[in-house]
């Protein structure tokens, strides 16, 4: 069975600071999709990206990186500088390459940028 | 800019009641998603279908949920009766092909059950 962790309930940081949100996965399967969606507090989510599991190369968006790391099966987003428009709740995901596709998500982080 | 339609927005009943959630996904996505997303909690899969057949329905309680996607195009969630506990926002998404590709989802109707 499929289970993604997203150990960090709540974070709060002040306006233009570093942040990272941490994602770690279990599946037994070699192929495998991962995704970060956002939240913001409209309700509506919104994807950020995608990745596969033969490809470990970082990818860096703007503002946004992804860190993926298959050794420690771990899928980490950092926002630099944040901004007060980067508040939401952020989710990462898993999917299944074979069968149904079947998709698991994680608990999520509440991201509170202050100004 | 195509988006995923859900009706309606908000909802309330009382138990007991049937309701009914209506989703009609991005043009040319063969796979739907319905979630129910409790408050502090991800997005739950309660029903996944790939054109008009269901895939999966693993975690939807067959006795009171159902939802069918008839041609293969718009879908409809029911509940009945619904019972305090299904008070949650229940969201709809689509893809292209499932698992592979990110999924689009609608606004979501939030379900109050009296």
């Amino acid at each position: 069975a499929q289970k993604v962790t997203q150990a960090q309930t709540e974070i709060s940081v002040v306006e233009k600071e570093d942040v990272t949100l941490d994602c770690v996965y279990e599946t037994r399967d070699t192929t495998y999709y991962l995704f970060w969606y956002k939240q913001p507090p409209s309700g509506e989510l919104v994807f950020l990206i995608r990745r596969n599991s033969f490809d470990e190369q970082n990818e860096i968006s703007g503002r946004y990186s992804w860190n993926f790391q298959k050794s420690t099966s771990s899928f980490n987003f950092t926002i630099t500088a944040s901004q007060v428009v980067d508040s939401a709740v952020y989710f990462c995901a898993l999917s299944e390459a074979r069968g149904a596709g079947k998709s698991t998500f994680g608990d999520g982080t509440t991201l509170t940028v202050k100004p | 800019e195509a988006e995923v339609a859900q009706s309606p927005r908000y909802k309330i009943t009382e138990k007991s009641q049937a309701v009914a959630f209506w989703c009609d996904p991005i043009s040319g996505h063969a796979t739907l998603y319905w979630y129910r997303q409790i408050l502090g909690q991800g997005p739950e899969l309660l029903v996944q279908f790939q054109d008009e057949s269901v895939v999966d329905d693993s975690q939807l309680p067959k006795d009171r949920f159902s939802a069918e996607r008839l041609k293969g195009v718009d879908s409809t969630l029911k509940i009945q009766p619904a019972e305090l506990g299904d008070s949650a926002m229940y969201l709809c998404a689509s893809s292209r092909l499932a698992g592979k590709n990110e999924q689009f989802f609608g606004p979501g109707t939030r379900l109050t059950v009296l």
